[in-house]
């Protein structure tokens, strides 16, 4: 089974502080996205990856950067954390062709709070 | 641009009833299309998919949705629910050639009453 694994569960930080929310996938995924998850709105798409140090911009990539530097590894960084980035944030990951990059994986999520 | 839009944000039922949860897009190229299941406290869950092929899919836990391009809807559905399949249900389209970008719809909370 793909395993994508989101570091911590919950996080508690205050503004302004510079935060670091990582994910592993065990698949050897090209694809890799972070997304938030607010009420109503369902997700939305922040960054995306296809390849190593490779990141392409989402719907909604204001206030946030990320880092690829192992094709395992995506980490989404908020560089001053703003009390409206208060949200679930999810990590996927997705394979190659047609079946493989249309399907993907997700994380147990990261409920942030910013205080 | 594409759109999803899910037309019930909540549906209550009871146990053993049936139940459909709607799901329409907007696109104007072919698209592939998916339902997610979300569990209380847990990550998302590749419910169904439909890539190409017999408009009738089926995923699991007994979920079938159907794929209507004229009416550009991809509603699920469930003859008999159970308590277990409370959760929330997301749509998503993906253009296919987006590399595998997907745009999920808002959500439907499913609550099945016994």
């Amino acid at each position: 089974d793909v395993k994508v694994t989101q570091s911590s569960r919950y996080l508690v930080k205050r503004t302004g502080e510079k935060v670091f929310l990582e994910c592993v996938q065990d698949m050897d995924h090209e694809n890799m996205f972070w997304y938030r998850q607010d009420p109503g709105l369902g997700l939305r798409l922040i960054y995306f990856s296809y390849d190593v140090k490779m990141k392409e911009k989402g719907d909604i990539p204001e206030g946030y950067s990320v880092s690829r530097e192992k094709k395992e590894r995506f980490s989404l960084i908020l560089e001053s954390a703003s009390t409206n980035q208060t949200s679930m944030y999810l990590c996927a990951s997705s394979g190659q062709g047609l079946w493989g990059k249309n399907i993907q994986y997700f994380g147990a999520g990261t409920r942030l709070s910013v205080l | 641009a594409q759109s999803v839009t899910q037309l019930d944000s909540q549906v209550p039922v009871f146990e053993e009833a049936p139940v459909e949860l709607r799901c329409n897009y907007s696109s104007s190229v072919s698209v592939y299309l998916f339902w997610y299941v979300q569990y209380p406290n847990q990550g998302l869950q590749l419910l169904l998919k439909y890539l190409s092929g017999s408009t009738l899919v089926k995923g699991i836990n007994g979920f079938e949705a159907e794929f209507n391009k004229s009416q550009t809807s991809f509603h699920l559905r469930k003859p008999s629910v159970h308590i277990s399949d409370t959760a929330e249900y997301f749509c998503a389209v993906s253009e296919g050639n987006q590399g595998g970008k997907l745009i999920f719809g808002q959500g439907t909370e499913l609550s099945v009453k016994p």
